[in-house]
């Protein structure tokens, strides 16, 4: 059962354009959402998170919105650049282990 | 500071050969301990975790089994690889209230 929905699957954007992915959940225990960025034959690493209790949070370029009742979030990466060409993954975690379950991943390519 | 270090990068092994990935985190106590697998342009799965030592929790039924014998190591391993067991695997640790840090992965390729 996938409970975390992620889409586009591709987004093209050119340079200085804005990005936009949306992710949506089902299991309302999800209480962190983080945002992964990852380059290709490398590990994900984390760009930025949120917890449900903050509606918007924004560090430089990238601003995730969260949306509770809708139970929905995304990721706007303003002023997009070539070096923004990656797969981003949003994902949620719940639980004591703190196990991530993760969205199927948007590959954004920047024109230049 | 923190580091997680995964090894090997790349590996390609014959079909019911066995299998060991090592992972080990340094610069922290106790983390939660973690193993993914990415097939070729899709998502992340996770495969196993670990929330101390000898403490291994299976998330899919499947040809891989884990291993914590010490606090900042973990262990994947097969017995027999299937050619369905290639793919991207991730180690990755958490102290529970931040997100993950992965590692940089082990490309397994299964021939």
């Amino acid at each position: 059962q996938q409970q975390v929905k992620q889409s586009p699957q591709s987004l093209i954007v050119q340079k200085g354009g804005i990005s936009i992915i949306n992710c949506a959940y089902e299991n309302t225990a999800f209480d962190y959402f983080p945002w992964y960025q990852q380059f290709p034959g490398k590990g994900p690493a984390l760009l930025i998170a949120i917890r449900p209790d903050v509606s918007e949070k924004k560090e430089g370029r990238f601003t995730i919105s969260f949306n509770k009742s809708a139970k929905q979030f995304s990721l706007h990466i303003m002023d997009s650049q070539p070096g923004d060409s990656a797969t981003y993954f949003c994902a949620a975690t719940s639980g004591s282990a703190r196990q991530l379950t993760f969205g199927s991943g948007t590959q954004l390519t920047v024109l230049p | 500071s923190q580091t997680i270090h995964q090894w090997p990068a790349t590996l390609v092994q014959p079909v019911g050969s066995p299998l060991s990935l090592e992972c080990t985190v340094e610069g922290t106590s106790n983390p939660n301990l973690y193993w993914y697998r990415q097939a070729a342009g899709r998502g992340l799965q996770l495969l196993f975790y670990s929330v101390g030592i000898g403490q291994i929790s299976s998330e899919v039924p499947q040809n891989l089994s884990a291993s914590r014998p010490q606090d900042r190591q973990f262990i994947l391993s097969s017995k027999k690889l299937l050619l369905s067991d290639s793919g991207f695997y991730l180690c990755a640790w958490t102290l529970g209230s931040h997100g993950y840090t992965f590692g940089s992965g082990t490309r397994l390729t299964v021939v």
